[in-house]
């Protein structure tokens, strides 16, 4: 069945170094890929959102590139703060005419000052 | 400000118990869901509402139902509580049908069922 794998399920960096999130989709009909920041205690919130005509997406500190032809995209975070701790979650929406996002297993994410 | 309210932050039920977790959104959304999240399985769909009355299960929907009387309102419903349903659920809500757009989830109901 439709799969989102997501590595690594944890992650510790240096404030100020880079962060690097990736997941892979299994199902080439998938289209609309955000990214879901959830803090202590609180419900996932987007942080970020590519759809497949776009290679590549900015916003600040954050990024998101896709590959469609390896089925592959990644979350990259420039500049880390503390604030930047918390779970990740990388999900991918099935094709037109479904509501189904596929959420994969999160990456928990330590900002060390 | 846009807001999901989920009734129960924490809850502890005995097995065999009936169990009501409500959610209830401000924004109008015609979409409401709920989830369960586990350490290393993500996120997992039990229900899907698209409108009031309408539902659809989702990916895990075994031991689980779901009400939805008015729009802003979105019942899950464990007809018999069992160990295995302990979890944190997690309730969102989203404008509109189709395969994109933003999930506005709610703070979560962690419910122990001993």
């Amino acid at each position: 069945g439709e799969n989102v794998e997501q590595h690594p399920s944890t992650l510790s960096v240096q404030e100020g170094d880079s962060a690097v999130i990736k997941c892979t989709y299994s199902d080439s009909a998938s289209n609309y890929f955000p990214w879901y920041k959830q803090e202590l205690g609180k419900g996932p919130q987007l942080i970020i959102d590519i759809r497949s005509n776009v290679g590549e997406k900015k916003d600040q500190r954050i990024a998101v590139t896709l590959n469609k032809t390896a089925k592959h995209f990644s979350l990259h975070i420039t500049e880390t703060q503390p604030e930047d701790s918390a779970v990740y979650f990388c999900a991918a929406g099935l094709g037109s005419g479904t509501y189904k996002y596929i959420f994969g297993t999160g990456t928990r994410l330590k900002v060390l000052a | 400000d846009v807001k999901v309210t989920q009734s129960s932050r924490y809850l502890v039920k005995r097995t065999g118990e009936k169990v009501f977790l409500e959610c209830v959104q401000d924004m109008d959304h015609e979409n409401m869901f709920w989830y369960r999240q586990d350490p290393g399985l993500g996120l997992r769909l039990i229900y899907f509402s698209y409108d009031v009355k309408m539902k659809e299960k989702g990916d895990i929907p075994e031991g689980y139902s779901v009400s939805r009387e008015k729009k802003e309102r979105f019942s899950l419903i464990l007809e018999s509580a069992s160990t295995n349903q302990t979890s944190m659920y997690l309730c969102a809500s989203r404008y509109r049908s189709g395969n994109t757009g933003e999930l506005f989830f709610g703070e979560g109901s962690r419910l122990t069922v001993l």
